[in-house]
């Protein structure tokens, strides 16, 4: 047990809808990342928050936000979901100086 | 920027036989090296980590790696699989002393043949 906790674990939506996924860190971690991996693209980093602040970008789309909350927990939104969204999304979570990252079990996110 | 590039997206070798996974990274900063495994329907798992000191890293299930700065490289061996090791395999780099995002390679799935 990693300490990360995701839910839901499975999540099955139709095209155009909304869904928010959630995470809560390791106790003490103030790092929250968000990764998504699909078998044609691997696994992609879509974005970072730190002490609720948002530390970095990557591949995210426009369609796709998040946020950490003052407890530390995040959520990541991803709207008007299309086929190309399915895919397994982590969370993971790193203490103050960085180092490793915790990762989550993952929700897997199948949009019909 | 930092990359990973994992040079083998497979790698088949019979049960009980000595495998090395490769690994190369492009930093223009020092950095910190990571791999993670992931068994079949589980999240990432940290194996073994390179922060700094001895260049040679032990890690959990016999996993050991090196770190080589010359050659940029950081690839991962075990001198013996077992069926159980059945996974994918990613390397992953960050950069030192700072909070910051890890990347990832594209992952190398070893395939163990009994």
């Amino acid at each position: 047990d990693s300490g990360v906790t995701q839910t839901p674990k499975h999540l099955i939506t139709a095209t155009g809808q909304r869904v928010t996924l959630r995470c809560s860190p390791r106790s003490g971690d103030l790092s929250v990342y968000w990764y998504q991996q699909s078998l044609d693209q691997g696994l992609q980093f879509l974005i970072q928050y730190y002490n609720g602040e948002e530390r970095a970008k990557g591949n995210i789309l426009e369609r796709f936000s998040a946020q950490q909350f003052p407890d530390l927990h995040s959520e990541l939104n991803l709207s008007s979901l299309e086929l190309g969204d399915s895919a397994l999304y982590f969370c993971a979570s790193s203490g103050p100086l960085g180092g490793e990252a915790f990762f989550g079990q993952g929700t897997r996110l199948t949009v019909v | 920027a930092q990359s990973v590039t994992q040079l083998d997206s497979q790698v088949p070798v019979f049960e009980e036989a000595p495998v090395e996974l490769r690994c190369n990274y492009s930093s223009s900063v020092s950095v910190y090296l990571f791999w993670y495994v992931q068994y079949p329907n589980q999240g990432l798992q940290l194996l073994l980590k390179y922060l700094s000191g001895s260049t040679l890293v032990k890690g959990i299930n016999g996993f050991e790696a090196e770190f080589n700065k010359s050659q940029t490289s950081f690839h991962l061996r075990k001198p013996s699989v077992h069926i159980s090791d059945t996974a994918e395999y990613f390397c992953a780099v960050a950069r030192m002393n700072r909070d910051d995002k890890i990347i990832f390679g594209k992952g190398t799935r070893l395939h163990i043949l009994p």
